[in-house]
């Protein structure tokens, strides 16, 4: 069974500051990783996603990722009232004699920004 | 406008009367993949479609059936919904399975009450 782990949180920060977001994978052979953001009672949205080791910088969201140790983190920089959600990492895996990617959501860490 | 749509967005039911969640998409997306989301479970795959006529088993297909006729439909049938399906559940879409860097593009939401 692949696993994606996430905290629940809540994580709770200031407006303004950075908030950052972890998560764990299971399987090495893992290629593509994404994060959504999820509202209460609303579909998840794309923010990101990330593919190569390192950073991604996108606005005021950077992905990074560390292939090595199994790790993927999300920094929202300048954290405002309405980045309050749930945020989903999602990772790609590649079942065994299946020929096409699975996408497996952790179960999403809740962020609480306070004005 | 390019997206996922799902019908219906909200319904309540009985044990044990069959019921089918619509969903259709608008960009000629070859994969479309059915989800439930449970509080601490996160999303959690049911069936998908790698094409037309092609479906498969997801993580927690008991209960369901799917079927993909047309490219830009794939309904979720309940035949006997029991009250442990009652959840939110979630159309998602993307261009194929077979590339593991395409973005899943997410209906909006059905919730389902079963009493």
């Amino acid at each position: 069974q692949k696993e994606v782990e996430q905290n629940s949180g809540p994580l709770s920060v200031p407006e303004g500051a950075i908030a950052s977001l972890n998560c764990t994978y299971s399987d090495r052979g893992s290629q593509s990783f994404f994060w959504y953001r999820q509202y209460s009672g609303k579909s998840p949205e794309l923010i990101m996603f990330i593919y190569s080791n390192g950073d991604k910088e996108d606005g005021r969201f950077t992905a990074q990722l560390n292939k090595a140790s199994q790790y993927v983190s999300l920094l929202i920089r300048d954290s405002q009232p309405s980045d309050s959600a749930t945020y989903l990492c999602a990772v790609n895996f590649l079942p065994m004699n299946t020929g096409f990617q699975k996408l497996v959501f952790g179960t999403g860490t809740r962020l609480l920004v306070s004005p | 406008e390019a997206q996922v749509t799902q019908n219906p967005r909200y319904l309540i039911t009985v044990t044990g009367k069959k019921l089918t969640v619509t969903c259709s998409q608008n960009m000629n997306h070859e994969y479309m993949s059915w989800y439930r989301q449970d509080p601490g479970l996160g999303l959690r795959q049911i069936y998908y479609s790698m094409n037309v006529e092609v479906t498969d088993k997801g993580d927690v297909p008991e209960g369901y059936k799917v079927s993909r006729k047309e490219k830009r439909n794939f309904p979720l049938i309940l035949e006997s919904p029991s009250p442990n399906q009652t959840s939110l559940y979630f159309c998602a879409s993307s261009l194929s399975s077979g590339n593991s860097y395409n973005e899943q593009f997410f209906g909006p939401g059905t919730r389902l009450t079963v009493l």
